[in-house]
């Protein structure tokens, strides 16, 4: 059955620091990837998504993810993280071309002045 | 221009009530969601619809009956609610899969 993890549930950074969020997937065939944003009492933004091609996909807000098929893992990446970036985020997998998305439990970010 | 609105934007009811949510999109996509967020941020697709046509039903229980007039609305209507169905719902839409647009949310609380 298709699954995503997101291994951590809070984070904190500082304002400037970088910035890992860890997501794997369970899939059996080539995944469909994405990454959302989802702000306080907001709806969710897409931030990036995978679907073929470079492994290293940018997306808005300097953004950033990378597809391991190895590690079955498509973790998102910021260089330096702004007080703005505090935020729940969410990793989804796409089941075919039904427009599922498959949701990880998501990682609140916390950023520290 | 919001792309995809809903209403209301929050809902306080009683058990046993029926209540219904309206989702709009002007993008002009021809898929609609609803998502269910659970109290832990826990985000499970509900139905979607391609051109007024369901296409996903998930495991969800027959008193939740989603209708689409049209292919830019897409509505829930929720018959004897329960405790549980106390979460926020999410409207989306999507020319393609993946890139859906959310709506705003609706805080459903049911007393």
């Amino acid at each position: 059955a298709q699954s995503v993890t997101q291994p951590d549930i809070h984070i904190t950074v500082s304002e400037g620091a970088s910035l890992e969020l860890r997501c794997n997937y369970s899939y059996g065939a080539t995944p469909y990837l994405f990454w959302y944003v989802q702000s306080p009492g907001q709806g969710l933004q897409l931030l990036l998504k995978y679907f073929s091609g470079d492994t290293l996909v940018q997306g808005i807000k300097g953004f950033e993810a990378e597809f391991k098929r190895s590690q079955s893992s498509f973790n998102l990446r910021k260089p330096s993280v702004h007080w703005s970036d505090a935020a729940e985020y969410f990793c989804a997998v796409g089941v075919g071309n039904t427009g599922k998305l498959i949701f990880g439990q998501g990682t609140t970010l916390q950023v520290k002045p | 221009d919001t792309a995809v609105s809903q209403t209301p934007k929050y809902l306080v009811t009683q058990m046993g009530n029926d209540k219904s949510i309206k989702c709009e999109q002007n993008l002009g996509h021809d898929t609609m969601y609803w998502y269910k967020q659970d109290s832990k941020k826990f985000l499970k697709i509900m139905f979607s619809y391609n051109n007024k046509e369901l296409i996903i039903n998930e495991t969800v229980p027959n008193r939740f009956s989603p209708k689409s007039p049209d292919k830019a609305h897409l509505n829930l209507h929720i018959n004897s609610l329960e405790l549980g169905d106390s979460a926020v719902y999410f409207c989306a839409s999507s020319q393609q899969t993946g890139h859906e647009y959310f709506g705003p949310g609706t805080r459903l609380t049911v007393l």
